[in-house]
Order: structure tokens, then C-alpha cells, then sequence
């Protein structure tokens, strides 16, 4: 069982540029989510989905865009990369109510 | 918006030393979970409470729930190097989190042999 693929891992942007940080989860898992992790700030939620086709902001949504188009599935857009988008970006899926989560192994960006 | 504040957040003990984090919220939490991240990683869960005043223990740790689900700890008996990362706690509100946690902001442990 792989659990939850992040890819890249690693990615270097110019600001301006746009991108896709890909993840998928092969636990049949309904509930998918994307954090980001800044130095003493913990993770912060950007944008949830509680199944595929519905997806719904968090709490740092803005200059990203998210799609889930299936169960497995659930890409983060960077539109237009800024300076204040480097970090390390963690998606998660979780099967049930009380959002226990399993994170995939992050993928640090770096925006210059 | 709910907050969860995380206290200490950098911890550096001798191994065999005993230690406890904090967490604690204005805001009321229908279950309270603790993550540790070794470096490069993505968080794994530790446990998960849900009732007011709840006590679980897993090896020589024991994680509590405040009676009135404001606040959590983690208390870590006889230290090993092996517990060295980053320890998270986070909040789920409602009946049903789907995936919506509020962290606090991280724990650095460093146990030194």
C-alpha cells in the first residue's frame, strides 16, 4: 500500500511561473486535504474535499485552486507563484467524521 | 477562527529525563489528536482523544484530554533519542472534521543521549 503520493517533491519557481503539485491516495479515503508548513506557524489548511466533485476552501485559499475529479485524486494549483508560496505543502486524506489524517511526505517549493 | 497554542515549542532534555507539552484553546474541541514529524516527513498520527477529561497511554506516553475539551497534553516518561521530532497537536470542531484540523503551532523535542 503506498498510502498517500505527493509528487514533486522538490520544485523551484520563478514568481509568476504556475504549477500543479500532484497527490493521490489508494485507501479509498473520502476526505482529502492540503496544508502547508511554515517555521512556527504549524500546518495551515488551504483547501478540503469530502468527496469527489466538492471541495471547499480552508483557511489560506488564496493563489491556489484545487479539482477532484475522482476519489483518488486531489491536485493543488498554484496560479501565479509568489515569494509568500514557499514552503512545504503536505496533502492528507482521511476515511471518517473525526478527520484522523494520513499525510504524504510533502513537497518543499521554493519561489524566487 | 479556533487557535490552538502549543507550549513549549522547542523542548532539549538529557535521554532518561521526563517532559510535558501543552496545548490549550479558548475554543471547544470535539476530538484532539498528536502527530510527530521526524524531518522530511509528513506527520503520523500518535493518538486520537475525544472525551472531556480522557487518559490513553501508548508505551511511555500518555496523552490527556482536559474535562472541558479546551486543551490537551503529551507527557513523555524516560526519554529516548528515538522520540527526537516535531510533535503537533490538532482540533477537529463538530461532529465531523472531514479533514479539517486547526494545528498548533509544533513542539521541537531534542533528546540527547
Amino acid at each position: 500500500n503506498a498510502g498517500v503520493t505527493q509528487t514533486p517533491k522538490f520544485q523551484v519557481l520563478k514568481t509568476g511561473q504556475s504549477m500543479t503539485l500532484q497527490c493521490a491516495q489508494d485507501m479509498n479515503h473520502e476526505y482529502m486535504s492540503w496544508y502547508r508548513q511554515d517555521p512556527g506557524m504549524g500546518l495551515r489548511l488551504i483547501h478540503y474535499s469530502v468527496g469527489a466533485g466538492i471541495t471547499d476552501q480552508g483557511e489560506v485559499p488564496n493563489g491556489y485552486n484545487v479539482s477532484r475529479s475522482t476519489t483518488e485524486d486531489f491536485p493543488l494549483r498554484l496560479l501565479s507563484a509568489a515569494p509568500s508560496q514557499t514552503s512545504v505543502y503536505f496533502c492528507a486524506s482521511s476515511w471518517g467524521g473525526r478527520g484522523e489524517l494520513f499525510f504524504g511526505e510533502g513537497s518543499r517549493l521554493t519561489v524566487l | 477562527t479556533q487557535l490552538l497554542e502549543q507550549s513549549p515549542q522547542f523542548l532539549s532534555i538529557q535521554e532518561g529525563e521526563n517532559l510535558t507539552v501543552y496545548c490549550n484553546s479558548s475554543s471547544v474541541f470535539s476530538s484532539l489528536q498528536w502527530y510527530r514529524q521526524e524531518p522530511g516527513e509528513g506527520p503520523v498520527l500518535l493518538v486520537t482523544v475525544v472525551t472531556g477529561g480522557e487518559v490513553k497511554k501508548l508505551k511511555r506516553l500518555t496523552f490527556q484530554f482536559g474535562d472541558a475539551r479546551k486543551d490537551s497534553s503529551l507527557h513523555i516518561t524516560a526519554a529516548q533519542t528515538g522520540d527526537t521530532g516535531l510533535y503537533l497537536c490538532a482540533g477537529g470542531a463538530g461532529g465531523t472534521s472531514y479533514g479539517k484540523l486547526t494545528f498548533g503551532q509544533g513542539t521541537i523535542l531534542t533528546v540527547h543521549p
